[in-house]
């Protein structure tokens, strides 16, 4: 299976504290993307990082990739109570080139003002 | 305006009925997809269109029929529904089959009973 491995399954901490999720993947994928799912939402998306680079910012999120490692990160710093839910990572392997995207099962993450 | 909206927002159904979920999305891309989450938040692809073509079918019952009459439009028939059917089913788009992220619906919660 491509599927994803999302570390941990739940996080909780308080505002102001920095936040770290961890995606790990099997396969060689062509990029990679994080989702935030508000509950009883549907998926937002955050940042795409191709497998060519190996760090992205947008705001308050930071997102490492190591393909030696198959790995991912997504650090939110200065958390707010607003960040309370689930994110996701999301594979492209290219499998002829469809778009199509493999998702983790998330990581939830709560955030107590 | 909503960029990718879904309905019904709820469905409740009993077993061998037949029902519809309807998805339009009014940002232009030519890709659309279908996506099953399960009460473990599990995200699994369906189906893919791209300008009205299937592009991915992943060995999907075929009580599920997806149709897309026109790009803006994918719409996802469930013929004689089953209990293990229940499901948040989302629609989603992105503007091709490359390197983009995609826009979600809010979901259809479908309960079997």
């Amino acid at each position: 299976s491509q599927q994803g491995e999302e570390d941990p399954q739940a996080l909780s901490i308080q505002e102001g504290e920095n936040a770290t999720m961890n995606c790990s993947y099997k396969t060689s994928i062509n990029n990679l993307q994080w989702y935030r799912q508000n509950s009883g939402r549907g998926l937002v998306h955050l940042i795409l990082i191709r497998s060519n680079e190996r760090e992205k910012h947008s705001g308050r999120l930071r997102v490492t990739l190591d393909t030696s490692k198959k790995s991912s990160s997504l650090l939110i710093t200065a958390s707010r109570a607003a960040d309370t839910a689930s994110y996701f990572c999301a594979t492209d392997h290219g499998s002829g080139n469809t778009g199509k995207l493999i998702f983790g099962q998330g990581t939830t993450l709560q955030v107590k003002p | 305006d909503t960029a990718v909206s879904q309905t019904p927002k709820y469905l409740v159904t009993q077993m061998g009925n037949d029902k519809s979920i309807k998805c339009e999305q009014n940002l232009g891309h030519d890709t659309m997809y279908w996506y099953k989450q399960d009460s473990k938040k599990f995200l699994k692809i369906m189906f893919s269109y791209n300008n009205k073509e299937l592009i991915i079918n992943e060995t999907v019952p075929n009580r599920f029929s997806p149709k897309s009459p026109d790009k803006a439009h994918l719409n996802l028939h469930i013929n004689s529904l089953e209990l293990g059917d229940s499901a948040v089913y989302f629609c989603a788009s992105s503007p091709g089959q490359g390197v983009y992220g995609y826009t979600f619906g809010s979901g259809t919660r479908l309960t079997v009973v």
